[in-house]
């Protein structure tokens, strides 16, 4: 099946400093992939939809320039979160669509644990 | 605005009776449904999903049900196991997913 492979999985990391997270299709090509935030005992949070060859669409609330989201291949997106701070503390997931199958689900990575200190 | 919401923040089952996971919706909007299935530190995986024009789609094990009057949606899984312990999410889509809050389901034996 569909797999997507989240890089790294646990990041720790002092405050003040830019934390670059991937997120990349295996085994499909996806023209758009998602950026999820999940707070302790909170739903998943869709922070901003990544175009494949343009800018992202970010969610309201989100800052952009806080967030940069890259997604230069069919294959890869990447979320830097920048000048971290011990609120950015959370779980950051993607997801992906692949671009033949657009009916079809989803498929999510498995997250990246980001703690700030 | 929540327009994705699961009142039950966690359920428990007997191994081998029925689970039910209940979500309501206030967006008439969503195209579809889905219901991921999420185990501590991984991403959600995808379970079973309902187009808005159906009222019922069953794969196995998982039975979702969905009453567009009500705007009410739930996953009957069925015979429960031990294995299905997760959080499991309903989530409302067209090209943006919306998530619900997640129901703890454990499956005891």
């Amino acid at each position: 099946g569909a797999v997507v492979s989240q890089h790294p999985s646990w990041v720790i990391c002092k405050s003040g400093t830019s934390v670059k997270i991937e997120c990349r299709s295996l085994d499909f090509q996806a023209t758009t992939m998602f950026w999820y935030r999940q707070f302790p005992k909170q739903s998943l949070m869709l922070m901003a939809t990544s175009n494949e060859g343009s800018k992202a669409t970010y969610e309201q609330g989100v800052e952009k320039d806080k967030f940069l989201i890259n997604h230069a291949s069919l294959t890869l997106s990447t979320l830097t979160v920048t000048s971290a701070h011990p609120e950015d503390s959370s779980f950051y997931i993607c997801s992906a669509r692949d671009h033949f199958e657009s009916n079809q689900p989803q498929h999510f990575g498995d997250g990246t644990r980001l703690s700030i200190l | 605005d929540q327009q994705v919401k699961q009142n039950s923040p966690s359920l428990s089952v007997q191994e081998g009776r029925i689970s039910i996971l209940n979500c309501d919706y206030t967006n008439s909007m969503f195209d579809y449904f889905l219901w991921y299935k999420k185990y501590p530190a991984e991403g959600p995986t995808f379970l079973i999903s309902i187009s808005s024009i159906k009222d019922k789609n069953e794969d196995g094990r998982f039975t979702v049900f969905l009453n567009k009057s009500a705007k009410h949606l739930s996953l009957h899984i069925v015979p429960s196991q031990p294995g299905d312990s997760a959080v499991y999410f309903c989530t409302g889509g067209g090209n943006k997913l919306t998530f619900g809050t997640g129901t703890q389901l454990k499956v005891e034996l």
